[in-house]
């Protein structure tokens, strides 16, 4: 049974940095039949993929390109976890964000294990 | 990006009803489709993987089915349990994209 935990500050200021942590019990960050991902949700966008981080034979990520120059997601095998860094932050980025697994058969994959779910707010 | 669109964006229904919602992608995504519920204050829940295959735990009143770009979840029985909203999302290719989801609430 896997297990995400995730943990980091639920209030950020304006232009600083976003910064959370991804737990895992029950499977390895370093799997390679699983990727890493971050998610999250606003009333305005709904549920936004943000990214991911996956190893085959090295390290690959993907980011969503309304993102992609303000994101970082990094893998932490000594810790089994991995984490995200969203830079210069506005109050669009408020959200509740969740990190989750992917998990692949046949050709298809789906998001089969969540985190809990962190409401992070932008202000001042 | 592919986009997908549900219908319909809420529903009101009785325990013990069918409840049918649509999914369509904007483009053909073969049958990489997936439906999560997700109740208030909860992390989604997956539901059903690659269109109709049905995620161990889940009860067998759920049913999914389609492909190419028109997909639809059944719930064959309303249980209380069941009110939530549900979401479709795409695994088609990167990124990923989800629908806007269809929220269940009681008549």
């Amino acid at each position: 049974q896997v297990q995400l935990q995730q943990s980091g500050p639920g209030l950020v200021k304006p232009s600083q940095t976003l910064s959370l942590t991804c737990g895992i019990s029950g499977d390895s960050v370093s799997s390679n039949s699983a990727a890493w991902n971050w998610i999250r949700q606003s009333p305005s966008r709904g549920l936004e993929w943000l990214g991911r981080t996956y190893h085959r034979s090295k390290w690959y990520n993907d980011y969503a390109v309304s993102v992609k120059s303000r994101i970082t997601i990094n893998p932490d095998t000594s810790k089994n976890q991995f984490s995200l860094q969203v830079n210069s932050v506005t109050p669009e980025d408020t959200a509740v964000y969740y990190c989750a697994r992917v998990s692949y058969r046949g050709g298809n994959n789906w998001f089969d294990s969540w985190g809990q779910g962190t409401l992070v707010t932008v202000s001042s | 990006d592919i986009q997908m669109t549900q219908s319909p964006s809420s529903q009101s229904a009785s325990v013990g009803d069918r409840v049918t919602i649509t999914c369509r992608a904007s483009q053909s995504i073969s049958n990489s489709l997936n439906w999560y519920q997700q109740k208030p204050g909860k992390a989604p829940k997956l539901l059903i993987y690659a269109a109709s295959s049905l995620q161990s735990g889940v009860p067998s009143s759920f049913s999914g089915s389609g492909s190419g770009t028109d997909f639809t979840l059944t719930i064959s029985s309303l249980q209380p349990e069941d009110f939530a909203t549900y979401f479709c999302q795409q695994s088609y290719s990167v990124p990923f994209t989800f629908g806007p989801g269809t929220k269940v609430d009681i008549k």
